[in-house]
């Protein structure tokens, strides 16, 4: 059972465009919300996240939008870059469970 | 750079055969989970070891064990391997338990299984 499921599974933004992913989780107990962004041979970095207290968090270009009715969240991109282009998951966590991750998203950035 | 190494980085093994992964987690850094990421798929949780006990486990086999030692360092492995455990296997070690916002990934191994 996924229980974090992400879209789309690959996306192409040209540079200076918004790239947005977007997340849906079933676990109600889930209280943590990552993203994070991962470049070929590396291990996954966090970039930025929610916890289900706010609608919105900016950092940068980067913002996250929470509704926790809909138990979606997503990923906004703004003013892309190619060295954006990586692959991002979104993950949950609640107490002290573990991190759950989506499957992905591999965005590439046109120059 | 985020103070979590692990060796080796690559990996090529036969089936049936058992493999040992090493990781050495940041200084301070008392629990460190293991996941499993297999090719175009999200990193999926194998277990967690908090003060050299294990302290959670995902839907893993036995044959998936793991060691936590007082200098911050861990080992996985992996007995009777199949052709499935081909993965990049990511350590992440974090400050304490519960802490998942300080959660810091190596760069992974990457198994072969042949």
């Amino acid at each position: 059972q996924q229980q974090v499921k992400q879209s789309p599974q690959s996306l192409i933004v040209q540079k200076g465009g918004i790239s947005i992913i977007n997340c849906a989780y079933e676990n109600t107990a889930f209280d943590y919300f990552p993203w994070y962004q991962q470049f070929p041979g590396k291990g996954p970095a966090l970039l930025i996240a929610i916890r289900p207290d706010v609608s919105e968090k900016k950092e940068g270009r980067f913002t996250i939008s929470f509704n926790k009715s809909a138990k979606q969240f997503s990923l906004h991109i703004m003013d892309s870059q190619p060295g954006d282009s990586a692959t991002y998951f979104c993950a949950a966590s609640g107490g002290y469970s573990t991190l759950t991750f989506g499957k992905g998203t591999m965005l590439l950035v046109s120059p | 750079e985020t103070g979590v190494t692990q060796s080796p980085t690559h990996l090529i093994k036969t089936r049936g055969q058992q493999v040992t992964l090493r990781c050495s987690s940041q200084s301070g850094h008392n629990t460190v989970s293991w996941y499993q990421q297999a090719l175009g798929q999200g990193p999926q949780f194998i277990f967690q070891y908090y003060r050299e006990e294990e302290n959670g486990r995902g839907n893993f086999p036995p044959r998936f064990s793991g060691l936590q030692f007082p200098n911050y360092s861990s080992e996985l492995n992996v007995n009777a391997l199949e052709l499935d455990d081909s993965a990049l296997y990511l350590c992440a070690s974090s400050l304490e338990l519960g802490r998942e916002e300080k959660l810091f990934f190596g760069s992974g191994t990457q198994l072969s299984v042949l």
